[in-house]
């Protein structure tokens, strides 16, 4: 059973803090990593992607890839208020033992977090 | 910014009643994908959908379930004799590229299934 593990939260920063999000997975030949965003009561909106090891970073986010420990971050910068959601980790099936996708996302359970002003 | 659309945003039915929801995916988009979110859950993949035909499903999409693309823009949802169980939200998704990497999926805002 493929697995995508995230601590549920309550995670709560003051804000202008960073928030620190981790994500674990199980399936070592996965290779698409993914983060969504998902107020109470919406739909998952994606924010972040990444497929290689390393930081990738985009305006207040960033998302970090550490495919040996099977281990997947993000970090939001001067969180606001408005980031106050679920922060969802999904992680692309992969496809026997060569990393090919069968195309449906795995998700995690989500982390909430709370930003306080 | 193109985006998918789903219908209703909230159906209310009755035990053993069949419905059907609604999906206009992102136009140049080619796969397609039913996901549903118990109160409470994981965000749970049902099916995936490309050149008219099922490409993935998963044990839950058993055969209460089908899906279907009417036309060229519509790609629906049919469950068959709903069960209190089936209530949930089901999203819809769409990606241009799939059954490899970078496929961003992209979710639709929901149908919220109410079964009494």
């Amino acid at each position: 059973q493929k697995e995508v593990e995230q601590n549920s939260g309550p995670l709560s920063v003051p804000e202008g803090a960073i928030a620190s999000l981790n994500c674990t997975y199980s399936d070592r030949v996965s290779q698409s990593f993914f983060w969504y965003r998902q107020y109470s009561g919406k739909s998952p909106e994606l924010i972040m992607s990444i497929y290689s090891n390393g930081d990738k970073e985009d305006g207040r986010f960033t998302a970090q890839l550490n495919k040996a420990s099977q281990y997947v971050s993000l970090l939001i910068r001067d969180s606001q208020p408005s980031d106050s959601a679920t922060y969802l980790c999904a992680v692309l099936a992969a496809l026997g033992n060569y990393g090919g996708s069968q195309g449906n996302l795995i998700f995690g359970k989500g982390t909430k977090l709370s930003v306080k002003p | 910014e193109p985006e998918v659309t789903q219908t209703p945003s909230h159906q209310v039915t009755q035990m053993g009643q069949e419905v059907i929801l609604r999906c206009v995916p992102i136009s140049n988009h080619l796969y397609f994908y039913w996901y549903r979110q118990i109160l409470g859950q994981k965000v749970e993949f049902l099916v995936s959908f490309y050149n008219n035909e099922i490409s993935e499903k998963s044990e839950i999409f058993d055969d209460q379930f089908s899906v279907e693309r009417p036309d060229g823009s519509n790609f629906t949802l049919k469950i068959r004799s709903t069960k209190l169980e089936d209530s949930a939200m089901y999203f819809c998704a769409s990606s241009e590229l799939g059954g490899g990497n970078y496929n961003e999926q992209f979710f639709g805002p929901g149908t919220r299934l109410t079964v009494l």
